[in-house]
């Protein structure tokens, strides 16, 4: 079974803490995301990476960072923690397919509180 | 990209059969339809994928018309379990696939 964990269930920073969300998946999937959920807003994408070293924007990269240096992890920066980016966070991953559609792989989520 | 277009939120009583409908106008010809199907404080997971007409598995089944313009999700004799966020999905499988996600609808299944 493919398995995509997150270093942190639960955590509490304060305002203006530089914050790291690890990820990590076992499966040589190419592609990583970083989503963010609150609640009647669905699943957002923040940014998303096809390869290492490479990212690109989702719907709401504003305030937070990536890196992938290696392929199977994938973190999320929050540079300045604010209260508005209390959240559950997603990460997930996936294989290239082309022409195969898609199967994404979530973690079980990252709860962070900024006070 | 595609955008999906889903119910809030759905009703529905034990040993019902539920039927979601996902409209995604926009859908390109490389295309595949999935659903997600999300519990509270978990992340989603996949249930079903098809490109057209009809899919089955031991879960759910997934109809999809001629047109490929909406898809609609199947749960045969619900249980109160199947209470859950779900989620329709459109996309390729290729590289640099964003894979945006619509705000979901929330089944309850009622006793």
């Amino acid at each position: 079974d493919v398995k995509v964990t997150q270093s942190s269930r639960y955590l509490v920073k304060r305002t203006g803490e530089k914050v790291f969300l690890e990820c990590v998946q076992d499966m040589d999937h190419e592609n990583m995301f970083w989503y963010r959920q609150d609640p009647g807003l669905g699943l957002r994408l923040i940014y998303f990476s096809y390869d290492v070293k490479m990212k690109e924007k989702g719907d709401i990269p504003e305030g937070y960072s990536v890196s992938r240096e290696k392929k199977e992890r994938f973190s999320l920066i929050l540079e300045s923690a604010s209260t508005n980016q209390t959240s559950m966070y997603l990460c997930a991953s996936s294989l290239t397919q082309d022409g195969a559609g898609n199967t994404i792989y979530f973690g079980e989520g990252s709860w962070l509180t900024v006070v | 990209l595609a955008k999906t277009t889903q119910p809030i939120s759905m009703d529905s009583y034990e040993g019902q059969e539920v039927n979601i409908t996902c409209s995604h106008n926009n859908i390109a010809t490389n295309d595949y339809i999935t659903w997600y199907q999300q519990f509270p404080s978990q992340g989603p997971r996949f249930i079903i994928q098809g490109y057209k007409t009809k899919v089955t598995n031991e879960v759910a089944s997934l109809f999809i018309p001629a047109d490929r313009k909406s898809s609609t999700l199947s749960l045969p004799r619900v249980s109160l379990s199947d209470t859950a966020v779900y989620y329709c999905l459109v996309g390729d499988g290729g590289a640099t696939n964003k894979l945006i996600f619509g705000t979901g609808t929330l089944l309850a299944v009622q006793p």
